[in-house]
């Protein structure tokens, strides 16, 4: 089967740096994503790994290694906007998305 | 720019009755995608379009149907609710089917009694 697995919630604190990690089994890959997705709303695109390696866009870097299923998302001088869930999404060999439950961030002062 | 909008925002259904939950987009993105996000579970893909005049089935599609008459527009039906269809509904589009980003709309909130 297809599985794609995130810690549930994590706490850090404001300025501080946090990673949140994500690994998954799938049948095929083109590419996995990170959407972050504020209580309520919709979730908005943050990053595309197709390649090995480290995508830097801001304060967001993601990594991803396709050897070991395993990527990042590493969060940088977090203020209290960052406050949301974070998705990892995995496009399969049908390019489908296939989506984790999301890591809750809760950033305190 | 409108984006992606979706109607209703929210929506208290009886049991057995019907209801089409509307999506339009304004992007001219070929895919369009219906998916549906419970408590604890990740999205699920309910149906998808690649391109006007095709859909398919996602992971979850019983009791769900769509169309896609045209680009812009891709409404989803429940013929019949159940309680079990309780759930926020986001319709999202992308370029592609490939491996582009999908843009979503504001959800749907439905509750089924």
């Amino acid at each position: 089967g297809q599985n794609i697995d995130q810690p549930t919630e994590m706490t850090a604190t404001e300025g501080a740096i946090v990673q949140i990690n994500c690994t998954y089994q799938t049948s095929g890959f083109n590419g996995l994503f990170w959407y972050q997705q504020h209580a309520g709303e919709a979730p908005t695109f943050l990053s595309y790994n197709v390649l090995d390696g480290l995508e830097e866009k801001g304060r967001f870097s993601s990594f991803l290694s396709r050897s070991k299923g395993y990527s990042y998302l590493l969060l940088k001088e977090l203020q209290m906007k960052d406050s949301a869930s974070y998705l990892c999404a995995v496009m399969d060999s049908n390019y489908q998305l296939i989506w984790g439950a999301g890591t809750k961030l809760i950033i305190k002062p | 720019t409108a984006g992606i909008t979706q109607a209703p925002t929210s929506q208290i259904l009886a049991a057995g009755r019907s209801m089409t939950l509307r999506c339009t987009q304004d992007m001219r993105h070929n895919a369009m995608y219906w998916y549906r996000q419970d408590l604890g579970l990740g999205l699920r893909l309910i149906h998808y379009s690649n391109t006007a005049g095709t859909t398919g089935k996602g992971e979850v599609p019983d009791g769900y149907s769509v169309s896609r008459a045209n680009t812009d527009d891709f409404p989803l039906t429940l013929a019949s609710a159940v309680p079990s269809q309780t759930s926020v509904y986001f319709c999202a589009s992308s370029d592609s089917s490939g491996g582009n980003e999908q843009f979503f709309g504001p959800g749907t909130r439905l509750t089924v009694l």
